[in-house]
């Protein structure tokens, strides 16, 4: 079974600032089926980029995604108040279908 | 698209856990695939098995041999059964509608505790 592994675990940054998280896949993520999400408490995760680059509808452009190799990345230009929250990558393809990642907290400094 | 989920919040160990997933806005079961998910604080996010509004379904095979997944297009409503519960079902459940690779969108969530 695939894992995807993020890092860091917590990430504690300032309003403005640029966030990076990270998502390393075990295997090859078939033709980047890679998506994050964004998940605040007590609510469910939104979808925030699929296919390791496309944001999904309504999310703002300071959101992207990228990659290289095994690597994922989704950076945050600059951070809003609204941005603090937990972080989620999940792959497509591999058994089971869809795997997660198991979070990246974004908190403020 | 509004997803609802529906069901017993506490259900006692060795029984079944059911829940269903009303859609609305303008999404049809029929003609898109439907997942459940659910979210323990022991294991995170673990994706339970989808179904298309055909009937067509997949799963988790860590789940499989309890878990069945059922659509009801006139109610445009899909079903989640588990048997055989115990205290590690205990989670929120999602239901949720596929998109490009990934889970576009989400109900609110259900907590089932799974406790006699």
């Amino acid at each position: 079974e695939i894992v995807l592994t993020q890092s860091p675990g917590t990430l504690s940054l300032s309003p403005g600032e640029r966030a990076t998280l990270s998502c390393r896949s075990s295997q090859t993520v078939s033709s980047n089926y890679l998506a994050w999400y964004q998940q605040k408490p007590g609510q469910a995760p939104r979808l925030l980029i699929f296919g390791a680059f496309n944001r999904a509808v309504g999310i703002p452009d300071r959101f992207s995604g990228s990659v290289s190799g095994a690597d994922f990345t989704l950076t945050i230009s600059r951070l809003e108040p609204e941005d603090f929250a937990v972080y989620y990558c999940q792959q497509y393809g591999n058994p089971p279908l869809y795997t997660f990642g198991q979070g990246t907290k974004l908190e403020i400094k | 698209v509004q997803l609802q989920e529906s069901g017993p919040g506490l259900v006692k160990p060795s029984g079944t856990l059911s829940l269903t997933c009303d859609v609305s806005g303008g999404a049809t079961t029929i003609n898109s695939w439907w997942s459940w998910v659910r979210q323990s604080p022991g294991k995170g996010l673990e994706w339970i098995g989808e179904i298309h509004g055909s009937g067509r379904t997949t799963y988790n095979p860590s789940l499989s041999s309890r878990v069945t997944i059922s659509v009801d297009n006139s109610r445009n409503q899909f079903s989640l059964e588990v048997t055989s519960v115990t205290a590690a079902d205990t989670a929120v459940y999602y239901c949720t509608r596929n998109g490009q690779v990934s889970l576009e969108y989400w109900g609110q969530g259900i907590l089932v505790t799974v406790s006699s």
